[in-house]
């Protein structure tokens, strides 16, 4: 079946650099898409969120882009600090409720 | 705004035993609730949509008998894994959408571990 699923499954930065996770999705009907954080033995944290009718949207630190031709979902982590080592998730949803998440990248910051 | 609690955080149990685990929107009505399993170094799966007052929607795999759901409130639903064996053992984490949204909004988790 259709699925999200994500390119890079680790990413090693330097802290102060900029951080990209990407996120490849499939299903075309797909309307609307999240980024969580999940650090270890917690539970995701919604981090932004982009609706399908808009390509780019900010958030403090962090920027979501979307391209819908692509299919293609990324995050961008600006200044990456210690604090935002975790497990990135996307997430899309197709329906009303039902969300779809990918594998996860876990992001590493180097001091 | 929009704070998920689970309780408990941490289980161990025997063999044979069952576990309840409760999901509790702390500031907001949910008329939705989600279930999900999380094994080590994988993505969250999707075991059941709870709908307040009427009944859960089983992923496809997930036995229904085994894992019961009953979300009674606007602001509380309920795992029961019943007759729990170690295959059972994994990070179960709950999530509820505000009434009309679609974002979700994740608990703590809730680790079970079953000897």
């Amino acid at each position: 079946g259709e699925s999200v699923g994500l390119h890079l499954p680790t990413l090693s930065v330097q802290e102060g650099d900029n951080s990209i996770i990407n996120c490849a999705y499939s299903n075309s009907a797909s309307d609307y898409f999240i980024w969580y954080k999940q650090e270890s033995g917690k539970g995701p944290q919604f981090i932004i969120d982009i609706r399908s009718n808009m390509d780019k949207r900010q958030g403090q630190r962090v920027t979501v882009l979307l391209n819908k031709t692509v299919k293609h979902l990324s995050l961008q982590i600006a200044a990456t600090q210690p604090g935002d080592s975790a497990v990135y998730f996307c997430a899309e949803n197709i329906d009303n409720n039902d969300m779809r998440f990918g594998a996860g990248t876990r992001l590493t910051v180097k001091p | 705004g929009a704070v998920v609690s689970q309780h408990p955080s941490w289980v161990i149990c025997k063999s044979g035993t069952s576990v309840k685990i409760e999901c509790r929107s702390l500031d907001f009505q949910a008329t939705t609730m989600f279930w999900y399993r999380q094994f080590p170094k994988q993505s969250l799966m999707l075991m059941a949509t709870s709908n307040e007052g009427s009944k859960a929607t089983y992923e496809q795999g997930v036995e229904k008998d085994k894992f019961l759901i009953n979300h009674a409130s606007l602001t509380l639903s309920t795992l029961t894994v019943t007759s729990a064996h170690p295959e059972d053992s994994s990070f179960y984490i709950c999530s509820a959408a505000l009434r009309g949204g679609k974002t979700q909004y994740f608990g703590p988790g809730t680790r079970l571990l079953v000897l």
